[in-house]
């Protein structure tokens, strides 16, 4: 079975700040990883994920998050944040199935 | 239309109401899901279909009946639904249920159950 804890439910931020949001997983399997991220009244989209590889993933609209096996954690980052980055963001875990956690809501202030 | 599609997008019923919500993909794949985001609680898997047959039902209560005619279409038809049930309701696609598929999500329909 897997497992994920999203370890900050929200993080406020000031535009062109970074910001890093926190994924952990637990697995007694291989995993593949994902970040979405969810814009008010819409559904999920995709902004990476890491199957194998370059432990470093780059996805869209400039984030990019880091694989650690170790630590059994894989934290979505991006250097500078815009208003329009306001919005929930999840990083599910696929084993078997994929797993979602709770979820933190980045929150741009200007 | 591109993606996934869901309709309505909001539904307000009462609980002897019987509807339903639909959801289409326009990406040729042959899995699908629905969800259940309620606030503050992770999104719930609710249904798996893969090439039209039901691979999956994580103890969904029966007034959740869901049908699957084709790989392009999936129904939730709902009848004599609780205020609990009242929540954010997600189709998603992927090319199959191989584990590395991502799964392309619709806007999903926001429910209100009266």
């Amino acid at each position: 079975a897997q497992s994920v804890t999203q370890l900050d439910s929200q993080v406020p931020v000031f535009e062109e700040a970074p910001v890093e949001l926190r994924c952990n997983y637990s697995s007694s399997v291989s995993v593949y990883l994902f970040w979405y991220v969810q814009y008010p009244n819409q559904g999920l989209q995709l902004l990476l994920k890491y199957l194998s590889g370059s432990t470093l993933v780059k996805g869209i609209n400039g984030f990019e998050a880091e694989f650690n096996k170790s630590q059994t954690s894989f934290h979505l980052r991006k250097p500078s944040v815009h208003i329009s980055d306001t919005a929930e963001y999840f990083c599910p875990v696929k084993g078997n199935k994929l797993v979602f956690g709770a979820g933190t809501i980045l929150r741009v202030k200007s | 239309e591109t993606g996934v599609t869901q309709t309505p997008r909001h539904l307000v019923m009462g609980m002897t109401n019987k509807k339903s919500l639909k959801c289409e993909q326009h990406l040729g794949h042959n899995a699908m899901y629905w969800y259940k985001q309620s606030a503050k609680k992770p999104l719930e898997l609710m249904f798996v279909y893969n090439f039209k047959e039901q691979t999956e039902n994580n103890s969904v209560p029966s007034r959740f009946s869901p049908e699957c005619p084709n790989s392009s279409h999936l129904f939730l038809h709902l009848h004599t639904l609780q205020p609990e049930d009242s929540a954010l309701y997600l189709c998603a696609s992927s090319q199959d249920r191989t584990e590395y598929n991502e799964q392309f999500f619709g806007p999903g329909t926001r429910l209100t159950v009266l």
